[in-house]
């Protein structure tokens, strides 16, 4: 069984200050990560995924994630937020191949601050 | 990266009438397709996992009568919504999984519902 936590409903911060977004999981299986991003109205945009290669992954939009193990974590990361970075984000789970569902969590609301 | 795209982008009808709506990918050959439901401020629910040439699987809870799904080619899948009522007022994505892409999957740009 697979299951995805995001553990922020919301987060707010101020223009040009670090972005830090949680996500635990729970997976019976190596897992794959991602996150991505809707902004209001409109379709999911893929920001990084981890497939079991390096642990750190970087994304688009200068987004990064670590993947931890021993802490069933993955969160995302970016050193300086942008007014335009305000938008839903999701953390997704899914197996090591395609045979898996794709599990997503309840998403975070990021609000920048001018 | 691989594009998929969804038709209509947005639909009002009347309560009682049927709506389709098509998901495609546009190049490359999906064997799997996944339908979602996005209620406002929530997350994506899966609704059903549709492989090509075979009966769409569907989630806990969720009607096949009601909501109709057919993937007759590697590139598009449809979804229609029986009978629509208010309650099924909602924003439904489809996403592709390109078999060369290491699971990843390729979402749609979504078609927002209203029923009246």
């Amino acid at each position: 069984a697979q299951s995805v936590t995001q553990l922020d409903s919301h987060v707010s911060v101020s223009e040009g200050t670090p972005v830090l977004l949680r996500c635990n999981y729970s997976s019976s299986y190596s897992p794959s990560l991602f996150w991505y991003v809707q902004h209001p109205n409109k379709g999911l945009q893929l920001l990084l995924k981890y497939t079991s290669a390096a642990t750190l992954v970087k994304g688009i939009n200068g987004f990064e994630a670590e993947f931890k193990k021993s802490e069933t974590s993955f969160h995302l990361t970016k050193p300086s937020a942008h007014m335009s970075d305000a938008a839903e984000y999701f953390c997704v789970v899914s197996g090591p191949t395609g045979g898996f569902k794709t599990i997503f969590g309840a998403g975070t609301r990021l609000f920048v601050k001018a | 990266g691989a594009v998929v795209s969804q038709h209509p982008s947005r639909v009002i009808c009347k309560s009682g009438t049927s709506v389709k709506i098509e998901c495609r990918s546009l190049d490359f050959q999906a064997t799997t397709m996944f339908w979602y439901r996005q209620f406002p401020k929530q997350s994506l629910m899966l609704m059903a996992t549709s492989n090509e040439g075979s009966k769409a699987t569907y989630e806990q809870g969720v009607e096949k009568d009601k909501f109709l799904i057919n993937h007759a080619s590697l590139t598009l899948s449809t979804l229609t919504v029986t009978s629509a009522h208010p309650e099924d007022s909602s924003f439904y994505i489809c996403s592709a999984r390109d078999g060369d892409s290491n699971n990843e999957q390729f979402f749609g740009p979504g078609t927002r519902l209203t029923v009246l």
